[in-house]
Parts: C-alpha cells; structure tokens; sequence
C-alpha cells in the first residue's frame, strides 16, 4: 500500500551513461514533482506536473527528460550522465486542492554516477 | 524570490528537553505555506507540520509546534520532550500555489538535530 514508490532505489552507472527512474503515487493525486537532493542535503524542485501537463521547469540541464505517462506516473530520463549528477533524487506528489497542503514524498532513488 | 534561511547547521539536545529549530523566510506573496519535514538516517522524507501566512493560531501536531511569527517573518518548530527517535534532519519549507495546484517547494538548508541520551 506505498502511497509514492520509485525505483530503482540505488542506481550506480558510468559517466556519458542514460538512465531512467520511475515513480508511481497511488493517491490519486493530480500534481508530481522531481526534487534532487545534492551532496549537501540541499533540496531543490526540479519539476512539476499536473495530469500529465508540465507546470514547473527549473533551471535544469536539457539533459534530464521528465515524462508522465498518466497522472500516476512521471518518470525521469536523464542522458549523458555527468559526474555531477550524483545525487538523490526524489518524486513527490500532491492532490489538487488548496485546502490539501501536504507534498508526499517518495523514498528517493540514490544516483551514484562514477 | 524566496528564500529559506535555517541558521543552525547542527543541534545537540540532551533526552526529554524541548529543543527550538530556527527557520526565516522572505517572500513578497501574500498567500504562502510553511512547511516542516523530518529526514531521518534512512533517507526518507516525512511531513511534520504545516501552517498556513492566513492561519491566525499556531499550528501542532502532536509533540511539534509550529512558532509562526508573521512580522518577524519567522516559523520555527517547537518539539517538546525530545526523544531518540527525533535524531534527523529537519527542514523548513514555503509553498506558494500556482497554477493548475502546483506548489513549489523552496527548502532551506536543513537543521542536523542530535538527541543525546
């Protein structure tokens, strides 16, 4: 009964690599989000999206894809991986209604880039 | 823009004393939210409290409290009677909402709290 599950949970891959991490919410949520958390515990939104729309791009490289299949899925492609990548990302999602504060989070994919 | 400033990089409380974690915020929004999440050693990332710029009394949940001093422009969170289990990160959140029910969370740079037995 997870509410928010990602995987894979570890992902260690070589410099110039593509990988994927993949998240699902079962809350019936409309909104999902990519955080990245760096080395140093700073968490910072990547992007959002509402019902398969996106709403929110930060200041990302071009090389991290976002791709939501449906409302319960948005999914994460990144290409080229660099060495600064290395981070822990995470996917949350919220429910459309204002009177709804929480953001659940996932449990993070850590992506270890070598 | 704004911004989350948490000033204490790390705290240590001795077992069963209250322990106050500082956050600072700046926004020019009207309408925010104000969030506490814990992170403990395993990674995960767990809602605490909320309160919301409009809410006229403190918000709590349980041992946590939530200081919301709007003039100050300050939300720190109170937990009282600390115990072993409250050993994580913490981190102070603001939410606006745009459009479509996004919030974009903007989180500060975390507290490490350490519960000495």
């Amino acid at each position: 009964d997870t509410a928010v599950s990602q995987t894979p949970k570890y992902l260690v891959t070589q410099m110039g690599n593509d990988k994927s991490i993949k998240c699902e919410q079962n809350l019936g949520h409309d909104t999902m989000y990519w955080y990245k958390q760096d080395s140093k515990k700073f968490l910072k939104i990547m992007f959002s999206y509402n019902n398969k729309e996106l709403i929110i791009n930060e200041t990302v490289p071009n090389r991290f894809s976002p791709k939501s299949p449906d409302k319960a899925h948005l999914n994460l492609h990144i290409n080229s991986l660099e060495l600064g990548d290395s981070a822990v990302y995470f996917c949350a999602s919220s429910p459309r209604d204002y009177r709804s504060i929480e953001q659940f989070f996932g449990p993070g994919t850590r992506l270890t880039v070598l | 823009a704004q911004k989350i400033t948490q000033t204490q990089p790390g705290m240590f409380v001795q077992e069963k004393e209250a322990v106050t974690l500082d956050c600072t915020y700046d926004t020019s929004d009207p309408s925010y939210g104000l969030f506490w999440y814990k992170q403990p050693s395993s990674g995960e990332m767990i809602f605490l409290i909320y309160q919301g710029s409009y809410d006229q009394q403190n918000a709590t949940e349980g041992r946590y409290s939530l200081n919301f001093q709007k003039a100050r422009k300050s939300a720190n969170l109170v937990i009282s009677a600390s115990q072993l289990g409250d050993s994580a990160m913490y981190f102070c959140a603001m939410s606006t909402l745009l459009i479509q029910g996004a919030q974009k969370l903007v989180f500060g740079q975390g507290t490490r709290l350490t519960i000495n037995p």
